[in-house]
């Protein structure tokens, strides 16, 4: 099956600070999301990026599929941010079947 | 997006006891999924809730132990059965909905813990 694979595991940041995780990806890909877990446990889908670079407010993500990457940037950070954020892959053909990597853990300190 | 509730939230089980967790979309979906999260690790798939035929489960699930149900096209429920401490998860249900591609949205999940 897909690995995917992220990085940093753990990162720890003071408020203000920006930042960018990194999801490496073993097989092509038509379907890539990335996640915010809060601490509730609730997942949030932050985008829907199988290619190319979108960006909400502070948060943006490019994937470049050909080298099968994705990276997730968070800019002028907030406590709020604080959370596991994790890269989702799959297949449209298998519609909303996806793989999950082991997420990075993000502490932001105020 | 879709609504998706998902009861209970949270409960505390006895070892040996079954529990049933329902999940409700508030909008006809074909494809839903159940996860599992085990403490400190990452989403694991555990089967695909098919809508009138019996669900799909991945490889190291099976039905005797997690049963699950799709009666219609809004509605279904994964039950653990014969629980253990090992159980104690977050268990998530998932649909697929069609926007720019196909996204998964998953419900606020329900944390099991078993003593």
């Amino acid at each position: 099956g897909i690995q995917v694979e992220q990085s940093p595991p753990d990162l720890i940041l003071q408020e203000g600070a920006n930042s960018t995780l990194r999801c490496n990806f073993s097989d092509s890909v038509n379907n890539l999301q990335w996640f915010h877990q809060n601490p509730w446990g609730q997942l949030i889908n932050l985008f829907y990026i199988p290619s190319g670079t979108k960006q909400n407010g502070r948060l943006s993500a490019t994937t470049v599929a050909t080298e099968r990457y994705s990276l997730l940037y968070i800019s002028s950070s907030q406590t709020t941010d604080s959370g596991v954020y994790f890269c989702a892959v799959g297949f449209n053909t298998n519609a909303g079947k996806s793989t999950f990597g082991d997420g990075t853990t993000l502490t932001v300190k105020p | 997006s879709a609504v998706i509730s998902q009861k209970p939230s949270r409960d505390i089980c006895q070892r040996g006891t079954s529990l049933t967790i329902q999940c409700q979309v508030d909008s006809q979906v074909t494809m839903m999924f159940w996860y599992r999260q085990q403490p400190g690790q990452s989403l694991t798939l555990i089967a695909t809730a098919n809508q009138g035929s019996e669900a799909t489960y991945e490889s190291g699930f099976v039905i005797d132990k997690f049963p699950i149900s799709r009666p219609n096209l809004t509605f279904s429920t994964l039950t653990v059965s014969n629980m253990s401490p090992e159980d104690s998860s977050i268990y998530l249900c998932s649909v697929a909905l069609y926007r720019e591609g196909t996204e998964a949205f998953f419900g606020q999940g329900t944390r099991l813990t078993v003593v």
